[in-house]
């Protein structure tokens, strides 16, 4: 199975602030990835698909990009509603496999 | 409006077995692909299965190979998941989820409000 490594697991930054996530794949996955949030209590919400495609209704400060088998979710600008738990998703092969996830906190 | 709520969900004896629902509307239930994806206390989301939209196409995650069996009827507009031998390990937050696929690409775009399952004796 590919193994989505996710990094930092845990991050706090300020209001405002531009906030990177990571993740690194086992082997090439192509674009077959996906961001999700999840915050306290409720079921995840797709960010981005195919490794840099905005899903509709999100936030223009979320954006994803990939470089080989690294691919970032970017925050452009941190907002208190942010504050949650981000995972990522490889759809490349199966099992698809998530990164172990980075929780997002405000300071 | 596009909607999944899933059931099933309780406390059963390890060894046992529990059969989830995840009931949809508000869409072409038979036209997307669906998962399961679960989540155990304190941890992150682990993918489970997924099915296609003809149901003809299943794929499991290697902890539940053998064990569970997804399926779906399409003429109710309901995913079902059969859990087998269950263990502390499935504990967990099930959710269902719809794959919009763009070109190509998951995109879970829907996701259930989640049914608990407990394994305890």
């Amino acid at each position: 199975a590919i193994q989505m490594t996710q990094s930092p697991s845990s991050l706090s930054a300020f209001v405002g602030d531009r906030v990177t996530i990571t993740c690194r794949a086992s082997q090439g996955i192509r674009n077959d990835l996906g961001w999700y949030q999840q915050k306290p209590g409720k079921a995840p919400k797709l960010l981005i698909y195919a490794a840099s495609s905005l899903q509709s209704g999100v936030p223009s400060r979320f954006s994803g990009s990939a470089s080989g088998t690294d691919f970032t979710l970017t925050i452009s600008s941190l907002q208190p509603e942010d504050l949650a738990t981000y995972y990522c998703l490889q759809d490349y092969s199966y099992p698809w496999t998530f990164g172990q996830g980075t929780k997002v906190e405000i300071k | 409006e596009v909607q999944l709520l899933e059931s099933g969900g309780g406390l059963v004896q390890p060894g046992g077995s529990l059969r989830l629902s995840c009931a949809a509307s508000g869409f072409t239930f038979s036209s997307y692909a669906m998962n399961w994806v679960r989540q155990a206390p304190g941890k992150g989301l682990e993918w489970v299965s997924v099915i296609s939209g003809s149901g003809s196409n299943t794929y499991y995650a290697d902890s539940v190979k053998g064990r569970f069996t997804i399926s779906r009827d399409n003429s109710r507009n309901t995913l079902y998941l059969q859990m087998n031998s269950l263990s502390a390990e499935d504990t967990a937050v099930y959710y269902c989820a719809k794959d919009e696929s763009r070109g190509g690409r998951a995109a879970f775009d829907t996701w259930g409000q989640g049914t608990v399952v407990t394994v305890s004796s």
